[in-house]
């Protein structure tokens, strides 16, 4: 079965720096991953994803991915945090069939 | 309407109950699921409908039926439920193969269900 780790269920950066959250997975496949953002009160929605080709990935809102094989990683990065970003953020992973796993979730906070 | 919407959006309701959570997408979809978000937990995957057939149920207590009555509706029946069954419940549409695909899910906003 697939796992999905995040480290760090919270993490606070001030406004304007760079915003990095931890995702690993465990897989003898690469995986189709992917990463989903929730704000309150809402359901998840699309950053972005990986599947094949480039394995760095940009996604909506100034973020973006890197998928590194060797060390089985897609990190979130955003260069500079705005206070819109504080939400939770969600990495998950896909193999073949339609069934995701997603991790258990980071909390991001935005400090003015 | 656009998008996967849920109602209600809020649900109190108490262990004798009998209530039912739909969720409707309007992308033509062919697959949709529903989720269980805890605090502190996973995403936890309920049931998988895939061109309205019932391909996954992750040993999902019966007091929680499922309903697909076509593609675009899916339905969540609750009976007699337990306090910890309170939780965010989150429905999904996804357009998948026969392979599967790397298509994305689609989230509806959830129902905050409360079981007192």
């Amino acid at each position: 079965a697939q796992s999905v780790t995040q480290l760090g269920s919270h993490v606070s950066v001030s406004e304007g720096a760079l915003v990095l959250l931890r995702c690993n997975y465990s897989s003898s496949v690469p995986p189709y991953l992917f990463w989903y953002v929730q704000y309150p009160n809402q359901g998840l929605q699309l950053l972005l994803k990986y599947t094949t080709g480039a394995t760095l990935v940009k996604g909506i809102n100034g973020f973006e991915a890197e998928f590194k094989k060797s060390e089985t990683s897609f990190h979130l990065t955003k260069p500079s945090a705005h206070m819109s970003d504080a939400a939770e953020y969600f990495c998950a992973v896909k193999q073949a069939g339609n069934q995701f796993y997603f991790g258990t979730g980071t909390s991001l906070t935005v400090i003015p | 309407e656009t998008g996967v919407t849920q109602t209600p959006r809020h649900l109190v309701m108490g262990m004798t109950n009998k209530k039912s959570l739909k969720c409707e997408q309007h992308l033509g979809h062919n697959a949709m699921y529903w989720y269980k978000q805890s605090a502190k937990k996973p995403l936890e995957l309920m049931f998988v409908y895939n061109f309205k057939e019932q391909t996954e149920n992750n040993s999902v207590p019966s007091r929680f039926s499922p309903e697909c009555p076509n593609s675009s509706h899916l339905f969540l029946h609750l009976h007699t439920l337990q306090p910890e069954d309170s939780a965010l419940y989150l429905c999904a549409s996804s357009q998948e193969l026969s392979w599967g695909s790397y298509n994305e899910q689609f989230f509806g906003p959830g129902t905050r269900l409360t079981v007192l």
